[in-house]
Formats: C-alpha cells, structure tokens, sequence
C-alpha cells in the first residue's frame, strides 16, 4: 500500500518556467488537498478537490492551478515560476471531511526557483 | 479569525523531561483540533485529536489538554525520547473541508 505518492522529490526552475507536480493517491480517498511549507510559516492551504471534478481555492493559490480528473490523481501546476514560490510543497488525502479523521501526506516536492 | 498561533516556535528538553507545546485560536466554530508530528524529510503524520467536548485526551505518552473557555489546547508529552524530536503542528477544523495549522514547533531532546 503505497498511500499519498509525490513527484518529483526535488526540481530547480528557472523564473518564468512552468511545471507540474504529480500526486497519486491508492486509498480510494474522495478529498486530496495541496499545502505548502515554508520555515517559521507552518502549513499553508494552495487548492483542495472534495472528488473527481471539483477543486477548491485554499489560502494562497495565486500562482497555482489544479485538476482532478480522476480520484486517484491531483496534479499541481506552477505556470511562470517566481522564487516566492520556492517551498516544500506537501499533496494529502482524506477519506472525508478533515473533520472526521487523518489527513495522509506525501513525503513532500522540494522546489527551488532560481 | 482563521488562525491557529502555536508557540514556542523551538524547545529543547532533556530526555525523561516534560515537552509541553501550545496553541491558540479564535473562531469558536472549531470543533476538531488535531497534532501532526513531522520527521526531517517526511511529511506529517497524525500524532492524536481531540474534539470541544472532551478537556483531556491520552495516549501512551502524548496528551492534549483543551480548554474551551480560553480557546486554548496544548499537547504534553511525557517522558520525552530522543525519537520524540521533531516538528510538531497543531491545527484546527470546523465543519468545512480546510485544517489550518499553527506555524509548528521543533522539538529537539537531548540524552
């Protein structure tokens, strides 16, 4: 049982480029969120999808866009890469609301921009 | 309104001694206030919840003590280890599909 699987563990962008980053999920879980880690700052919200076709603006999603196609997959797209957006960035997924149970995490997509 | 003050932002205790990590919150719709424990390198992980209508939760060596009046929660844990060391969030929820998390502690006990 692999869980909440994240790709790429680590990339360096240059400003302006654009990429994706994956996230999998095999728990069949209905909510999959994207946060954002930076020091001193905690866990910030970027999108959330309460199932296949439905997303949501978290926090701070200016600069980011997401899909949710299917239940398994929540890909997050930087377009136009800033160094504000140099972060650790962290995909989860709940069975329901996270009011209810675990959140599960990712071990985490390390971004540099340059 | 939203949010969740955590402090100290870092603690040092001696292995056996008492880690003690609070937060703070203002919306009084909360109504699910978890910790998650993070490793170096790894992503957060559920430690344990408590929910408004409890004062005190316990497992093992970690307790969450809430107090309602004073929009308060704090989590203990007792007879801190050397793998205890780690960062350390608390978070809150109400009935919407968002957690907001407090801006961590790190933990570091020394043998």
């Amino acid at each position: 049982n692999a869980g909440v699987t994240q790709t790429p563990k680590f990339r360096i962008l240059k400003i302006g480029q654009s990429m994706t980053l994956q996230c999998t999920q095999d728990m069949n879980h209905n909510y999959m969120y994207w946060y954002r880690q930076d020091p001193g700052m905690g866990l910030k919200l970027i999108y959330y999808s309460v199932g296949a076709g439905i997303t949501d603006k978290g926090e701070v999603p200016n600069g980011y866009n997401v899909s949710r196609s299917t239940t398994e997959d929540f890909p997050l797209r930087l377009e136009l890469a800033a160094p504000s957006q140099t972060s650790v960035y962290f995909c989860a997924s709940s069975y329901g609301r996270v009011n209810t149970g675990e959140l599960f995490f990712g071990e985490g997509s390390r971004l540099t921009v340059l | 309104q939203q949010q969740v003050k955590q402090s100290p932002q870092s603690l040092i205790v001696q292995k056996g001694g008492i880690s003690i990590i609070n937060c703070a919150y203002e919306n009084t719709a909360f109504d699910y206030f978890p910790w998650y424990q993070q490793f170096p390198g790894k992503g957060p992980a559920l430690l344990i919840a408590i929910r408004p209508d409890v004062s005190e939760k316990k497992e093992g060596r970690f307790t969450i003590s809430f107090n309602k009046s004073a929009k308060q929660f704090s989590l203990h844990i007792m007879d801190s280890q050397p793998g205890d060391s780690a960062t350390y969030f608390c978070a809150a929820s109400r009935d919407t599909d968002k957690l907001i998390f407090g801006t961590g502690t790190r933990l570091q006990v020394f043998p």
